[in-house]
């Protein structure tokens, strides 16, 4: 079946400007996980996302960052006024709802990132 | 706030032999995971740790999730060329949040 999607794969912008990325998860996933990942660095957690409990938004590093999960499937992850500091890559992964303690359950697919460079 | 350390950073390997990374942590973890990343795609999952002290191999690989539950390895045998990669750990106390380690840069000469 398909993997978790997003797009764009690659997006320029200018500073200032706002920015939306969009992430499609596995079919059935109803968990899904936003990450940062600077060149060369570990994944940044951002945001989490659980059946139809609030999101855990934790991560999100300043308040021009925002997500929405629309019906459960599709996530969208904002970025206002973007900053030069915001360049990175995006990525987005998903995962069955944990409904016991199962390994299988648990394993988180990604999506290929959207890589985004503000100018 | 959570610190996980990885090492090496990166890592010059002649073919075929073995390989050894570990995390650590500044608190304790319930999970462990190891991923691996290729250039331009999202990190893909390798081996999965739920119990302290846990030894699990997958193929050539093999992970444990250390008895403190702050720290694990990763051990590649017999290493190839298509070992190459950047490989990551990642632990989680909850399952919500994920914390990854910097990153193993993996380079296997044939």
């Amino acid at each position: 079946g398909a993997g978790v999607s997003q797009s764009p794969s690659n997006k320029v912008t200018e500073k200032g400007k706002d920015v939306e990325l969009r992430c499609d998860p596995i079919s059935g996933h109803t968990a899904l996980y936003w990450y940062r990942q600077s060149l060369g660095q570990g994944l940044e957690f951002l945001i989490y996302f659980q059946g139809n409990s609030a999101p855990d938004k934790s991560g999100l590093p300043s308040d021009r960052f925002s997500a929405e999960r629309t019906g459960g499937s599709v996530s969208t992850l904002t970025i206002q006024r973007t900053q030069q500091e915001d360049s990175a890559v995006y990525l987005c992964a998903s995962s069955f709802l944990r409904t016991s303690f199962s390994p299988i359950q648990e394993t988180q697919y990604f999506g290929p990132g959207t890589r985004l460079l503000v100018l | 706030g959570q610190q996980l350390n990885q090492s090496p950073q990166s890592m010059f390997i002649q073919e075929g032999e073995d390989v050894s990374m570990n995390c650590t942590s500044s608190s304790i973890f319930n999970t462990w995971l190891w991923y691996k990343q290729d250039p331009g795609e999202g990190p893909v999952l390798l081996i999965a740790l739920y119990k302290a002290g846990e030894l699990t191999s997958n193929g050539r690989l093999t992970a444990q999730f250390g008895i403190t539950r702050k720290d694990s390895f990763l051990n590649i045998s017999a290493s190839i060329p298509s070992d190459v990669g950047i490989y990551f750990c990642a632990g989680s106390y909850n399952f919500n949040k994920f914390y990854f380690g910097s990153g193993t840069k993996l380079n296997v000469k044939p």
